[in-house]
């Protein structure tokens, strides 16, 4: 049974450039949420697609935006790229509370 | 919102010695409470997990937590490290009737854990 996997592993953009993140969740997963893990922190909660519709947001702009598709991977797409958007981005699926996290996609934005 | 506060920021520890990692979150409502772990190089993996029923919970590779509402803490024990303990721990907090926040998984800000063999 194959987990959650993202794509690329890693990514290297230049500032204003735009990226988009791709994740296919766990096998019967129907929820995929997405993480920014600046180093030496914890994951901080993007948004959670569910039904093909950001269904929650945590405090990011709008720079940040997603698509779930009906098999339920999803993309996350950065805009307008900053120095500080380096960090790791975490992908997870759930069909409940659980959530079950990807190895992550590291972003450098030079 | 909620948050959640990891006390220790990095513990080294000899093999056999025990842990205790400290987790508290500022929440006043009902919360479901998760202990992850980061290995070198892999990704975040569920220790252990808090819904409800019995406060101590027991998860994988011998660790636990106990859940005290009272004190808003959710601590990670282990009686004997090994050297294969070496990692990094997040605890989490997800408050389920929250309304805007009801899905979302809120962090600490992790405790890197060091076994000396």
């Amino acid at each position: 049974d194959a987990g959650v996997t993202q794509s690329p592993t890693h990514l290297i953009k230049t500032r204003g450039q735009q990226v988009t993140l791709r994740c296919s969740p766990k096998s019967g997963h129907d929820t995929v949420s997405w993480y920014q893990q600046a180093l030496g922190q914890g994951p901080q909660f993007i948004f959670q697609y569910y039904e093909e519709e950001e269904r929650q947001r945590g405090n990011f702009p709008d720079r940040f935006s997603g698509h779930q598709f009906p098999n339920y991977s999803s993309e996350l797409n950065v805009n307008a790229l900053l120095l500080g958007d380096s960090a790791l981005y975490l992908c997870a699926s759930s069909r409940s509370t659980e959530q079950f996290f990807g190895p992550g996609t590291r972003l450098t934005v030079l | 919102a909620q948050s959640v506060s990891q006390h220790n920021h990095h513990v080294i520890l000899s093999e056999a010695a025990s842990l205790e990692l400290g987790c508290n979150y500022s929440y006043g409502g009902t919360v479901n409470l998760f202990w992850y772990v980061q290995y070198p190089g892999q990704h975040l993996q569920l220790l252990l997990k808090y819904f409800s029923g019995d406060p101590l919970v027991k998860g994988i590779k011998g660790f636990e937590a106990e859940f005290i509402k009272s004190k808003f803490s959710f601590n990670l024990r282990k009686p004997s490290v090994q050297w294969s303990d070496t990692a990094e721990y997040f605890c989490a907090v997800n408050a389920p009737y929250s309304g805007a926040g009801s899905y979302q998984l809120t962090f600490g800000k992790g405790t890197k854990l060091s076994v000396i063999p």
